[in-house]
């Protein structure tokens, strides 16, 4: 079975220019998560989506971040204008319901590396 | 703000030692998972805990919930060097699937 698939897997960029980070959740799980992994803050979640629908994202960093999520297989993270300190390494990770929401499995796909310049 | 603690950071040691880590906080979480991350790849779940004081194993290594449900601690026996990789605990609070990560604790095993 295919995990979850992120890309591109790296991303170098000169301050100012729009990113946009794709993921495709595992077919059938219906939540949807964004991260963010630096050495200094460890893994951040950015975002959450259940069922297409944002639920928290009190963890964007700012309005130059935004996610979308227009369908069950694809989901969109931009960052615009981009920053080098938005350099880290950006997760997406998806999980199906099964039972007490709380007990879910994440399942992570394997990130995308970006460097803003 | 919920924080969960890792200690320690970094650890370094020598084929067949055992060691601890632990995951603390102040706050109490309705479970606790702990991921495994290797370079270049996303984190893997390795367990979660649910219950207060729970215990579970996985071959060689231990999980223990805290009581209280606020602190857990991962318990390797005889470690190997594949199990060379980032550790890293994760509460989820309330009811949803809304995780909090610690830090991390990097384990380099040594041959």
């Amino acid at each position: 079975d295919a995990g979850v698939i992120q890309s591109p897997r790296h991303e170098v960029t000169e301050m100012g220019q729009e990113v946009t980070l794709r993921c495709k959740p595992i077919s059938g799980h219906n939540s949807l998560f964004w991260y963010r992994q630096t050495m200094m803050r460890g893994l951040e979640l950015l975002i959450y989506f259940n069922n297409n629908v944002p639920i928290d994202d009190s963890g964007m960093p700012e309005d130059r971040f935004s996610a979308k999520m227009p369908n069950a297989s694809f989901s969109t993270l931009k960052i615009q204008p981009s920053e080098p300190r938005d350099s880290a390494v950006y997760f997406c990770a998806s999980s199906s319901p099964s039972g007490s929401v709380y007990q879910e499995t994440q399942y992570f796909g394997p990130g995308t590396r970006l460097l803003v310049l | 703000t919920q924080l969960l603690e890792q200690s320690p950071q970094f650890l370094s040691i020598q084929e067949g030692e055992n060691l601890t880590v632990y995951c603390n906080s102040s706050s109490v979480f309705s479970s606790l998972q702990w991921y495994r991350q290797e370079p270049g790849e996303g984190p893997v779940l390795l367990v979660t805990v649910v219950t207060g004081g729970e215990v579970k194993k996985l071959k060689r290594l231990t999980f223990q919930f805290g009581d209280a449900r606020k602190d857990s601690s991962l318990h390797i026996t005889a470690a190997q060097t594949g199990d060379t990789g980032l550790y890293l605990c994760a509460g989820a609070s309330g009811n949803t699937g809304k995780l909090i990560f610690g830090q991390g604790t990097t384990l380099q095993v040594k041959p």
